[in-house]
């Protein structure tokens, strides 16, 4: 069965620091994995996805993702956080036999000024 | 349209009436999907959608609920009997193609509250 976890609920970060969103992922196929962002009262947004390739991809706002498939993970990074960043993050995964996308509970993102 | 269009916003009912919930996708986009969200929770499926027909409806709950999409472009969501556990944001995703790597652009939902 497909899973998505998201261990942390919460994050706090430092404006200006680096900052890190956890995600680990069980599929049984070749995975599809995303990243949303949903700020409050707004739909979900898309920031940034892994197809195949280079395991380091690139999104909106300055995000990137680590796909790592030994440790079935696709963590969430960004160099230097801004309080703009402020928000509800979640990961989800599909794989090549799905539509459907399965998400995690989501990780709330608080950056600090 | 520019982006995934959802109406109503908010929508309170009274336990056991019938709801109707619109979404209107990105248009060009043949796959729309519905997801049903709750407080604390990530996205849950519901149905999904290719050109007119359901491709999946795996995800809904029970037969109280029931999706169309009759001309491949707005879809409605149909809730019979509602009952107080149905309360969730109902979110609406389009796609240019469904499933596989294509990310879906989502509305912003309309948040349904049963009384």
């Amino acid at each position: 069965a497909q899973s998505v976890a998201q261990p942390e609920d919460q994050v706090n970060v430092a404006e200006g620091n680096p900052l890190t969103v956890k995600c680990t992922y069980s599929v049984s196929g070749n995975p599809y994995l995303f990243w949303y962002v949903q700020y409050p009262n707004r739909g979900l947004q898309f920031l940034l996805k892994y197809i195949t390739g280079d395991n380091l991809v690139k999104g909106s706002y300055g995000f990137e993702a680590e796909f790592n498939k030994s440790q079935t993970s696709f963590h969430l990074k960004k160099p230097s956080a801004l309080v703009s960043d402020s928000a509800l993050y979640f990961c989800a995964v599909r794989d090549d036999s799905n539509y459907q996308l399965i998400w995690g509970a989501g990780t709330k993102l608080i950056i600090k000024p | 349209g520019a982006g995934v269009s959802q109406t109503p916003s908010n929508k309170v009912t009274e336990k056991g009436k019938y709801v109707e919930l619109r979404c209107d996708p990105i248009s060009g986009h043949t796959a729309l999907y519905w997801y049903r969200q709750s407080l604390g929770q990530g996205p849950e499926f519901l149905i999904y959608f290719q050109g007119t027909g359901a491709a999946d409806d795996s995800g809904l709950p029970n037969d109280r609920f029931f999706a169309v999409r009759p001309e491949g472009s707005v879809s409605t969501l149909k809730i019979q009997r509602t009952e107080r556990g149905d309360s969730a944001v109902y979110l609406c995703a389009s796609s240019l193609i469904g499933g596989g790597a294509t990310e879906a652009f989502f509305g912003q939902g309309t948040r349904l509250t049963v009384v």
